[in-house]
């Protein structure tokens, strides 16, 4: 089945504890991205990548970092997470030059 | 960056009811997109439009291309119970990353 997922779904933890969400897509997709989502603001794009090792900063990359070194993952790393990172976070990916992105099933971040 | 407007922020409808949302944006875009998404679960594309003036149907839901290029409406006919969830247009730009999202609107769909 062709699909986007995400690890893990949940996760509370606490300021300044490294965590990384990892995402992974299996239909070759060279595009791929994160976004969070948060009330009243839809989604905002964290960070993209174009393809392996070819990763740019999106709207909001303030306090995140992602590394591209395979064509199918792209990990979300907080090196030290802050409660203004509480969010619904989401990755998707889609083929260069197509429309539609596939999103993952979202990974819900609580930072105390 | 361009920031997308999209109203109503929430609608209580009775099952049966026709609905109507739209995104209005201060920029052009050259492509609007329409996605759901369901409690729990991440968004889903529903129509895609490429064209100013288009106009397209999928099932029970008509979204059109505003001839400005800067609106966007999404229709959904005869609403029913599993059409509750979270409505959000998305407009692409000339650049191939350039994609905003509407804040959202919530549609709760009354038996």
């Amino acid at each position: 089945e062709a699909q986007v997922t995400q690890n893990p779904r949940y996760l509370i933890t606490v300021t300044g504890k490294k965590l990384t969400v990892t995402c992974s897509q299996n239909m070759n997709h060279e595009y791929m991205s994160w976004y969070r989502q948060d009330p009243g603001l839809g989604l905002r794009q964290i960070y993209y990548s174009m393809n392996v090792e070819v990763t740019d900063k999106g709207d909001v990359p303030e306090g995140y970092k992602v590394s591209r070194k395979e064509k199918r993952n792209f990990p979300l790393i907080l090196e030290s997470p802050s409660p203004n990172q509480t969010s619904l976070y989401f990755c998707a990916s889609r083929t260069i030059g197509s429309t539609e992105q596939f999103f993952g099933p979202g990974t819900r971040l609580t930072v105390l | 960056g361009q920031q997308l407007n999209q109203s109503p922020q929430s609608m209580f409808i009775q099952e049966g009811e026709d609905v109507s949302m739209n995104c209005t944006s201060s920029s052009i875009f050259n492509t609007w997109l329409w996605y759901k998404q369901d409690p729990g679960e991440g968004p889903v594309l529903l129509i895609a439009l490429y064209k100013a003036g288009e106009l397209t149907s999928n099932g029970r839901l008509t979204a059109q291309f505003g001839i400005t290029r800067k609106d966007s409406f999404l229709n959904i006919s005869a609403s029913i119970p599993s059409d509750v969830g979270i409505y959000f247009c998305a407009g692409r730009g000339y650049n191939n990353n350039d994609m905003r999202f509407g804040a959202g609107t919530r549609l709760t769909v009354k038996p």
